[in-house]
């Protein structure tokens, strides 16, 4: 299963718009890139899943460049209840979860 | 959407008693089903996949006679916790996969278990 690396913490402001790229260096041909997101004390919510180029949702855009490495999560103009742990996993069959980005979104 | 319903939300149990937790997927049949195990302001570890009709897979370092795993039907597994010790409190959450994917997956709401 390929590995993800995400950063640790991003700090925000409402209204802005908030990037968080996730690498994943050994990803196979198969796998698939979903985000993941958790309030506390809840289980996790699905975000938005690609497998290359761009996908756009109500909630999100998701950049995936060609070689397939890396994968960037975009959320426009975030407000305070976007503070949440963001996950990037690579999927094919079983989830294993990163430590995940921790967005903290300022008013 | 596909909804997956944890019961209970949370449970406060004796130590040395078992519980019992359920995954059910309410709309759709999942051949696949995941338990997690989240301390606080960490990350989600998978501790193992249920198939249904089938023994459990662990991972690594999960004893499998503390942590059994039932899958009987596609639409629900169960995590009993035996023997339960303090270190065993801890969110637990289940996540269900549709029959004939393998790269969606449904978490359900978390159950949080408090040993005393």
């Amino acid at each position: 299963l390929a590995k993800t690396t995400q950063p640790i913490s991003m700090d925000s402001y409402e209204g802005q718009e908030v990037n968080i790229t996730c690498s994943h260096n050994n990803i196979a041909t198969n796998d698939y890139i979903t985000w993941y997101q958790q309030f506390p004390s809840q289980g996790p919510r699905f975000i938005i899943q690609g497998y290359k180029t761009k996908v756009t949702n109500e909630v999100a855009s998701l950049f995936i460049p060609a070689d397939r490495k890396s994968s960037t999560l975009s959320l426009p103009r975030v407000s305070l209840s976007d503070t949440a742990v963001y996950y990037c996993l690579v999927v094919r069959g079983k989830l294993i979860f990163g430590q995940g980005t921790t967005l903290q979104v300022k008013p | 959407g596909a909804v997956v319903s944890q019961h209970p939300s949370w449970v406060i149990c004796k130590s040395g008693t078992s519980v019992k937790i359920e995954c059910r997927s309410l709309d759709f049949q999942a051949t696949t089903m995941f338990w997690y195990r989240q301390f606080p302001k960490q990350s989600l570890m998978l501790m193992a996949t249920s198939n249904e009709g089938s023994k459990a897979t662990y991972e690594q370092g999960v004893e499998k006679d503390k942590f059994l795993i039932n899958h009987a039907s596609l639409t629900l597994s169960t995590l009993t916790v035996t023997s339960a010790h303090p270190e065993d409190s801890s969110f637990y959450i289940c996540s269900a996969t549709p029959r004939g994917s393998d790269t969606e997956a449904f978490f359900g709401q978390g159950t949080r278990l408090t040993v005393v």
